[in-house]
């Protein structure tokens, strides 16, 4: 299995615009997770899903916040409008028996 | 809110010798306590984990202590090399919902 594939690895643009975070989960995972890492508040976790429904979204930050997992094999988190204080790597995990595993993440740079 | 606390946030050891990170956790719901390595650029990964029901594990130079009456939980990395040097993140869940809460991490170095 390639493991978790987050796409884009880098992405910068410009304050007010739409952002749009992917994630392909590792396949027989039921559980799917996002995370935040910024240095001053360490790993954050934003949403998770089990079986394509959301069970918490209680750690997205606000309302420009959003995720959806349509299917088993994909998953999206979108920011509208960006701003600066959203720049952080996001990281995509899934899970299956309590073993998780980690996407290389995205770099969001909001200028 | 679930915590789990991890000290220190930074760590050096000599080459050879022992690195020691902590964690102490909150919730008794909690029965699941893994360990991930994080270089630079990079997600983090598994390394180590356990269940309350066994007081240590090992994997190579990799040994979780597990103190369930304390609540604490420690990865200890012999004969540590400069290749071990990272940011190492304790965590814990509760196997009902796979949720995983972070400790803050320890930047290890290991120098020569």
């Amino acid at each position: 299995d390639a493991g978790v594939i987050q796409s884009p690895r880098h992405e910068v643009t410009e304050m007010g615009q739409e952002v749009t975070l992917r994630c392909k989960p590792i396949s027989g995972h039921d559980y799917l997770f996002w995370y935040r890492q910024t240095m001053m508040r360490g790993l954050e976790l934003l949403i998770y899903f089990n079986n394509n429904v959301p069970i918490d979204d209680s750690g997205m930050p606000e309302d420009r916040f959003s995720a959806k997992m349509p299917n088993a094999s994909f998953s999206t988190l979108k920011i509208q409008p960006s701003e600066p204080r959203d720049s952080a790597v996001y990281f995509c995990a899934s899970s299956r028996q309590v073993r998780a595993f980690f996407g290389q993440g995205t770099r969001l740079t909001v200028v | 809110q679930q915590q789990v606390k991890q000290s220190p946030q930074s760590l050096i050891v000599q080459k050879g010798g022992i690195s020691i990170i902590n964690c102490a956790y909150e919730n008794t719901a909690f029965d699941y306590f893994p360990w991930y390595q994080q270089f630079p650029g990079k997600g983090p990964a598994l390394l180590i984990a356990i269940r309350p029901d066994v007081s240590e594990k090992k994997e190579g130079r990799f040994t979780i202590s597990f103190n369930k009456s304390a609540k604490q939980f420690s990865l200890h990395i012999m004969d540590s090399q400069p290749g071990d040097s990272a940011t190492y993140f304790c965590a814990a869940s509760d196997f009902g919902n796979e949720k995983l809460t972070f400790g803050t991490g320890t930047r290890l170095t290991i120098i020569p």
